[in-house]
């Protein structure tokens, strides 16, 4: 069965320090693969996608994220967090008949000053 | 500002009761997709139309429906709703009926007491 995991429910990191959320996927096909973000109160909004080419993508607000077909992982990254990260994040798949989405369980991010 | 909208925000209402949630797509946009958004559960694909036409379906209990109208808004309809039904529900909006990345609304917070 398709699912996502994301292993990690909440992480802490201080202002300005580096980051990476882990996503693993499993999908018998190609993924289409997503990270949505949302902060409280506030609907879901795309940072970026992966449909195919160049393995490594790059999204809004300076996040990036690579694929890698061989561990089933999609981990987005970003060099530098700022407090306004602070959200929760979603790993999404997708390539399923009628474009449906299916989310991991989120990963909250909390930013030390 | 994703360009999806979704009214009301917020929805109280009783066990036993009926209840419409209402969402307009993107300009141009012709899928819509409704998630439940539960903390149990998670972010759970609920069903998804396109141009007017039921194109696929996810966890929807029997007590659910929805539809979408020629102005392509779309409606999603809760019935003899329980306390397990409170959640966020989101509408997301894409210009084909699969493989596209979604845009999500601010969702609707519907409160069963």
């Amino acid at each position: 069965a398709q699912s996502v995991t994301q292993p990690d429910i909440h992480i802490t990191v201080s202002e300005g320090a580096s980051l990476e959320l882990r996503c693993n996927y499993s999908y018998g096909a190609t993924p289409y693969l997503f990270w949505y973000v949302q902060s409280p109160g506030q609907g879901l909004q795309l940072l970026l996608k992966y449909f195919s080419g160049d393995t490594l993508v790059q999204g809004i607000k300076g996040f990036e994220a690579e694929f890698k077909r061989s561990q089933s992982s999609f981990n987005l990254r970003k060099p530098s967090v700022h407090w306004s990260d602070a959200a929760e994040y979603f790993c999404a798949v997708g390539g399923f008949q009628g474009g449906k989405l299916i989310f991991g369980q989120g990963t909250e991010l909390s930013v030390k000053p | 500002d994703s360009g999806v909208t979704q009214t009301p925000k917020h929805l109280i209402t009783a066990t036993g009761q009926r209840v419409t949630l209402r969402c307009s797509p993107r300009s141009g946009d012709l899928s819509v997709y409704w998630y439940q958004q539960s903390l149990d559960q998670g972010l759970q694909f609920l069903i998804q139309y396109y141009n007017g036409e039921e194109r696929a379906k996810g966890n929807i209990l029997e007590r659910f429906s929805a539809q979408q109208f020629p102005d392509l808004h779309s409606e999603l309809n809760l019935s003899s709703l329980e306390l397990g039904d409170s959640a966020l529900y989101f509408c997301a909006s894409s210009v084909g009926p699969g493989y596209n990345e979604q845009f999500f609304g601010p969702g609707t917070r519907l409160t069963v007491l």
